[in-house]
């Protein structure tokens, strides 16, 4: 079954407003927990890491005002994008990572498909 | 820096043919994983394989295959025998060794599978 659940898996929006996404571990706890942005036809670029109970880490060029991230549980993380702009479209997906389980793949959510109209 | 190259962007076959996805990658760490994920157009990421940087046993599990070469630094993906519902975007990853397995992934650009009935 699932271990990673992204919610929602698709959104559209208005322009100058925001949205949450959603990213639960079902299965472990997830310490930390890293959010991908993959524009149309590109590959998966890392956008930051989260941390259970800490700041989130960024990649250079990803606004942290812009890209809200909380990680407040072990099994929850909330990416927001906030006042969204048609340039922000793109396909969200994050993965999980559970320090006890070091020998295994990365785990991913289904992903979440925004457009901003 | 870590980086990861599929030279190979779009690849069309006929049914029945096998096909190779190239990946050739970077980085400076001694110790590392490699993994290929699957992208069907639902935009989920289907997990293939991890190999570990010491473990250069080629791998086979079906239809598919690895080959991990640490002297050219690629880790090619063969499918043998395609199916139409092999048509997907496969791509190659690359994360740190020391941070665990399922820690940030640097991906390839991705390459687009056709396969023609």
């Amino acid at each position: 079954g699932a271990v990673v659940s992204q919610h929602p898996s698709w959104v559209i929006c208005k322009s100058g407003t925001s949205v949450k996404i959603e990213c639960r571990s079902l299965d472990f706890q997830a310490t930390t927990m890293f959010w991908y942005r993959q524009f149309p036809k590109q590959s998966l670029m890392l956008m930051a890491t989260s941390n259970e109970g800490s700041k989130a880490t960024y990649e250079q060029g990803v606004e942290k005002d812009k890209f809200l991230i909380n990680h407040a549980s072990l099994t929850l993380s909330t990416l927001t994008v906030t006042s969204a702009h048609p340039e922000d479209s793109s396909f969200y997906i994050c993965s999980v990572s559970d320090r006890g389980r070091q020998d295994t793949e990365a785990f991913f959510g289904q992903g979440t498909r925004l457009t901003v109209v | 820096a870590q980086k990861v190259t599929q030279a190979q962007t779009e690849i069309s076959v006929v049914e029945k043919e096998d096909v190779t996805l190239d990946c050739v990658y970077e980085t400076r760490d001694t110790t590392y994983y490699l993994f290929w994920y699957k992208q069907p157009p639902s935009g989920e990421l289907v997990f293939l394989i991890r190999r570990n940087s010491f473990d250069e046993q080629n791998e086979i599990s079906g239809r598919y295959s690895w080959n991990f070469q640490k002297s050219t630094s690629s880790f090619n993906f063969t499918i043998t025998a395609s199916q139409v519902v092999d048509s997907a975007v496969y791509f190659c990853a690359l994360s740190e060794y020391y941070t665990g397995a399922n820690s940030k992934l640097t991906f390839g650009k991705g390459i687009t599978l056709s396969v023609r009935p």
